[in-house]
Order: C-alpha cells, then structure tokens, then sequence
C-alpha cells in the first residue's frame, strides 16, 4: 500500500522569506510524486511532478520540489513566499506500476503575511 | 479548451433523498476519478472509471453509492439515501489515457454536497 505524509498542519511564514511545505512517502514501486494546491472552494491546481531525472523539480508559480529517494521525501519550497500563495497544498504519490489511482496527504494549509 | 466540469457546483439534500454529481472531464480525456474530500481530511480515493467500465472502486462505501462513465454524456456519482456524513465536497478528476502513470490528474471545481 502506498501513503503521504505530510506532518504539518499549517506552516506560518512571512512574505518575502522562504517557504517549505514537507512530505514523506511511502510506495513499493518507484514513486511518482505530485504536487496540488487548492485555493478556498475551489478545485486543486496542479503545481509539479517528479517522475524521474533530476531531484530538482520546478513548477508552477515559482515552486519547486526537491526528490530525496534516501529520506522518501518530496518537500515543496519557494525561495520568496507571496501573500497570494496562502492556500492548501496537497503531496501526491502513486508507483510506476501502470496503475493510475492517486495517494494524497491530508493537505498543509500555508499561511503568508504581509 | 474547457477544463473539468462538474454540476451542480453545491447541492443541498434532506436525509434519504438521492444525490446526483455529474463530471464532464476534458476534451480528449477517457479516464475519470471520484475522490471525497471532508472537513479537516485530505482527498480519499473514490472510484476510477473509464468509458463504460469501472476499473478501480475499492474507495467507494459498499452500500448507496454508485458511479458511471455512459458512453455518451457525464460521469455521474450517484449516492442514495443521504444521510448528514456524506457531507463533503467531491471532486472529479480525468486524465488522457494512461499509457505511463505519470500523467498527472486535472481537477474540477468539486460539488459541495449538504445534507440537511
């Protein structure tokens, strides 16, 4: 069975510094690892996805996602968080069997403020 | 290109009546999945559906709830006999046919489902 973990609640940042939103995985497979973002009573938006190659994964919005196979961990980072980023952000995983179903986080709600 | 379609975008429901989401995925896209989302959880798997078939259904409560992909129209989920915990918002998502899994799943704007 496949699981994410993503250990924090809530992350509180101000705007202009650098943010992280973790998450952990567990898959039997090699992983394929997703992030989404959802804003208030809307459908989730699509940010980055590491399939294979780099560890370094660059998306949408400035975001990027750093793959460490060692420590089975995917966290999301910005180097200069916006107030406009506050939202809900869900790690997604699911192997490379072929098979489509997605695994997701209970989802970190990420703060910024002015 | 239109994105995800989901109707009705809220629905309000009495205890044991029939609820009915509907999901039109995008152009091109043949795979359609149900996820539930409730308060203070993230999203739970549902079901998987290509056209006519239903490919992966272990997230789906063994009793009242139902889902179809027609040949023809939307994807629908259908949940009979509501009662208040089925509460929750339900998003739908599709993908173009996935030959790799690596193709990542588009979101509806989800129906937010309230039994009174």
């Amino acid at each position: 069975a496949q699981s994410v973990a993503q250990p924090e609640d809530q992350v509180n940042v101000a705007e202009g510094n650098p943010l992280t939103v973790k998450c952990t995985y567990s898959v039997s497979g090699n992983p394929y690892l997703f992030w989404y973002v959802q804003y208030p009573n809307r459908g989730l938006q699509f940010l980055l996805k590491y399939i294979t190659g780099d560890n370094l994964v660059k998306g949408s919005y400035g975001f990027e996602a750093e793959f460490n196979k060692s420590q089975t961990s995917f966290h999301l980072k910005k180097p200069s968080a916006l107030v406009s980023d506050s939202a809900l952000y869900f790690c997604a995983v699911r192997d490379d069997s072929g098979y489509s179903t997605l695994t997701f986080g209970k989802g970190t709600m990420l703060l910024v403020s002015p | 290109n239109a994105g995800v379609m989901q109707n009705p975008r809220h629905l309000v429901r009495r205890r044991g009546q029939e609820a009915r989401l509907r999901c039109s995925p995008m152009k091109g896209h043949s795979h359609v999945y149900w996820y539930r989302q409730l308060p203070e959880e993230g999203l739970k798997f549902m079901v998987y559906l290509q056209k006519e078939n239903i490919i992966d259904e272990s997230g789906m409560p063994k009793e009242r709830f139902s889902a179809e992909f027609p040949k023809e129209g939307p994807s629908i989920l259908r949940i009979q006999q509501v009662v208040r915990g089925d509460s929750a918002a339900y998003f739908c998502a599709s993908s173009p046919k996935p030959e790799s899994s690596y193709n990542e799943q588009f979101f509806g704007p989800g129906t937010r489902l309230t039994v009174l």
